[in-house]
């Protein structure tokens, strides 16, 4: 049963445009939720993260909104560079667990 | 400061045999958790220590084991090696119940 999920495995934007990338979830204990980015041949690489009690965090280009009766989450990167070319994990985890669940990421391309 | 680091970063074994992985973490974290990634199925979390005690486990075989020491390094030994076994496993660090920082992994290929 995958808790986390991405449904886009991949997804194409211009350069300079917005790249929007979804998760959805289905545990409600989740109250923790983080996106990573990840190069070939590198670990993933944290981003940014967000509490349950809140519904958006921003921090530079990167900004994530939670909306937690929808159980869903996205990222949005403002303006997409060709460096951020990479596959993109959301995770989640509960207040009473030490385990992070990931989805099974969403590969962007952005094209100069 | 140093990041996370894993040894070996590739290994090659057969089927049957075992296999033996490290991870060191970031100086001062004391969490340590292992995931196996495959194409398709993103991260798998396998386990996690804090203090030298085990956490937290995923659904994995017993095959798939764990430790941790003193000094908060981990290994993770994977016995009886299977082909479905080939992966990437990644090791991730934290200073508390927060976000983790990954290692580069540690690919391994059974054949």
């Amino acid at each position: 049963d995958q808790q986390v999920k991405q449904n886009s495995p991949s997804l194409s934007v211009q350069e300079g445009r917005i790249s929007i990338l979804n998760c959805d979830y289905t545990n409600s204990m989740f109250d923790y939720f983080l996106w990573y980015k990840k190069y070939p041949a590198e670990g993933p690489t944290f981003l940014i993260s967000i509490s349950s009690i809140k519904d958006k965090n921003e921090d530079g280009r990167f900004t994530v909104f939670l909306n937690k009766s929808a159980k869903h989450l996205s990222l949005h990167i403002v303006p997409s560079q060709p460096g951020d070319s990479a596959v993109y994990f959301c995770a989640a985890k509960g207040s009473e667990t030490y385990k992070y669940i990931f989805g099974t990421g969403t590969r962007l391309k952005v094209l100069a | 400061k140093a990041g996370v680091t894993q040894t070996p970063r590739y290994l090659i074994k057969t089927r049957g045999q075992q296999v033996t992985l490290s991870c060191s973490p970031i100086s001062g974290h004391r969490s340590v958790s292992w995931y196996q990634q495959t194409p398709g199925q993103g991260l798998q979390f396998l386990f996690e220590y804090f203090s030298e005690t085990q956490r937290n486990k995923g659904n994995f075989p017993g095959r798939f084991s764990g430790r941790q020491f003193s000094n908060s390094r981990s290994e993770m030994n994977v016995s009886t090696l299977e082909l479905g076994d080939s992966a990437l496993y990644l090791c991730a660090s934290s200073l508390a119940n927060n976000e983790q920082f990954f290692g580069p992994g540690t690919r391994l290929t059974v054949l």
